[in-house]
């Protein structure tokens, strides 16, 4: 059982160049969203999308966009990339409930260095 | 706006004694959810436990105990008889009413255990 699967890993981009991160869940879930994590700060939501084919804008969203065209895949892109979006990217799926309970399910994160 | 806030950059344990890692949050959504998730230096988030702001007895999960107390809007986790491998990152988040399952991350506490 795969659960969330992100590609790539690692990678290292020169400034302005683009990139897509590519998410796969196998659970089936509805939700799924984008984090970016940075030194002492926590994770914090770029993109969500609560369904296939909606998207919708996290509290971080300048420089990313984002496409849900599967259930299963969510993809993130940088169209001109800036050392400011050094970070790792954490993918993860959730399935709504009306207690709230739901945990979000991770992927293992993306590196990335823009130089 | 939600905020979690985590007090504590960082703790130290002796092994097999107990450790509370703290968790203070913000909101004024009247139903949220409270999360911990643990992130070893391998990279990957672990759900730990869960407590729903409605549940009126706080929760457990083996080793993991959430001390939730509403009226202080504090949620911290409880750790006993800590273990060599719960030396790790731990965040608290918080989910609110909107039924997205998005989350706001606090910016984590680091705690190693000491043989």
């Amino acid at each position: 059982n795969a659960g969330v699967t992100q590609t790539p890993k690692f990678r290292v981009l020169k400034t302005g160049q683009s990139m897509t991160l590519l998410c796969a869940q196998d659970m089936n879930h509805e939700y799924m969203y984008w984090y970016r994590q940075d030194p002492g700060m926590g994770l914090r939501l770029i993109h969500y999308s609560v369904g296939e084919g909606t998207t919708a804008k996290g509290e971080v969203p300048d420089g990313y966009n984002v496409s849900r065209l599967k259930k299963q895949n969510f993809l993130l892109g940088l169209e001109s990339a800036a050392p400011s979006q050094t970070s790792v990217y954490f993918c993860a799926s959730s399935q709504p409930s009306f207690r709230g309970n739901t945990e979000a399910f991770f992927g293992q994160g993306t590196r990335l260095t823009v130089v | 706006a939600q905020k979690i806030t985590q007090t504590q950059p960082g703790m130290f344990v002796q092994e097999k004694e107990a450790v509370t890692l703290d968790c203070t949050y913000d909101t004024s959504d009247p139903s949220y959810g409270l999360f911990w998730y643990k992130q070893p230096s391998s990279g990957e988030m672990i759900f730990l436990i869960y407590q729903g702001s409605y549940d009126q007895q706080n929760a457990t999960e083996g080793r993991y105990s959430l001390n939730f107390q509403k009226a202080r809007k504090s949620a911290n986790l409880v750790i006993s008889a800590s273990q060599l491998g719960d030396s790790a990152m731990y965040f608290c988040a918080m989910s609110g009413s909107s039924n997205t399952g998005k989350l706001i991350f606090g910016q984590g506490t680091t705690l190693q255990v000491k043989p």
